[in-house]
């Protein structure tokens, strides 16, 4: 099945500097990569995702970039602010019946 | 907006009881999910149903099943419910989560 892997565990940046979280997969079937935002006490919400047919996608300060090729991917988040501190979860999708397997989650703080 | 409910925000249980988490959907959804999460774990995927009736193993379905009757609905049970299965579930329909059960066994 399914292995997604995400780095780092926890991150630390100053508001306003960007923050960069990165995920492997290992199955090649994978085409469907959301990412999710879960602030404390509440349920994960999908905040971007991505197809296997694109490299990259952007919605104001966050992107998400793919190399199918090396199996990673990653969420960007330019200017952060500080309600940008909550876990953040990727996940890869084989898009059949789309189940989704979760990497273990980033907590992102950040410090005003 | 899509609206995803579970049956209870928390919940205590003692070792073998027989445990039912209920999740409805009102949008329709083919896919719905079952996941536990524990600290440092992320979301691990139980079970999951692409239709009614229809249901597939996640990756740790041990110690549990589902029911999907009616479309709306998929139920999470605990047979026989253990002290490591404390731990909060969220069901999941296509990409909207609920609220999540915070479950406790004793």
């Amino acid at each position: 099945g399914e292995n997604v892997e995400q780095h780092p565990s926890t991150l630390s940046v100053q508001e306003g500097d960007s923050a960069v979280i990165k995920c492997t997969y290992s199955d090649s079937a994978s085409n469907y990569f959301p990412w999710y935002k879960q602030e404390l006490g509440k349920r994960p919400q999908l905040i971007i995702d991505i197809r296997s047919n694109v490299g990259e996608k952007k919605d104001q300060r966050i992107a998400v970039t793919l190399n199918k090729t090396a199996k990673h991917f990653s969420l960007h988040i330019t200017e952060t602010q500080p309600e940008d501190s909550a876990v953040y979860f990727c996940a890869a999708s084989d898009g059949g019946y789309q189940k989704v397997t979760f990497g273990t989650g980033t907590k992102l703080q950040v410090i005003p | 907006d899509v609206k995803v409910t579970q049956s209870s925000r928390y919940l205590v249980k003692r070792t073998g009881e027989k445990v039912f988490l209920e999740c409805v959907q009102d949008m329709d959804h083919e896919n719905m999910f079952w996941y536990r999460q524990d600290p440092g774990l992320g979301l691990r995927l139980i079970y999951f149903s692409y239709d009614v009736k229809m249901k597939e193993k996640g990756d740790i379905p041990e110690g549990y099943s589902v029911s999907r009757e009616k479309k709306e609905r998929f139920s999470l049970i605990l047979e026989s419910a253990s002290t490591n299965q404390t731990s909060m579930y969220l069901c999941a329909s296509s990409g909207f989560f609920g609220p999540g059960t915070r479950l406790t066994v004793l």
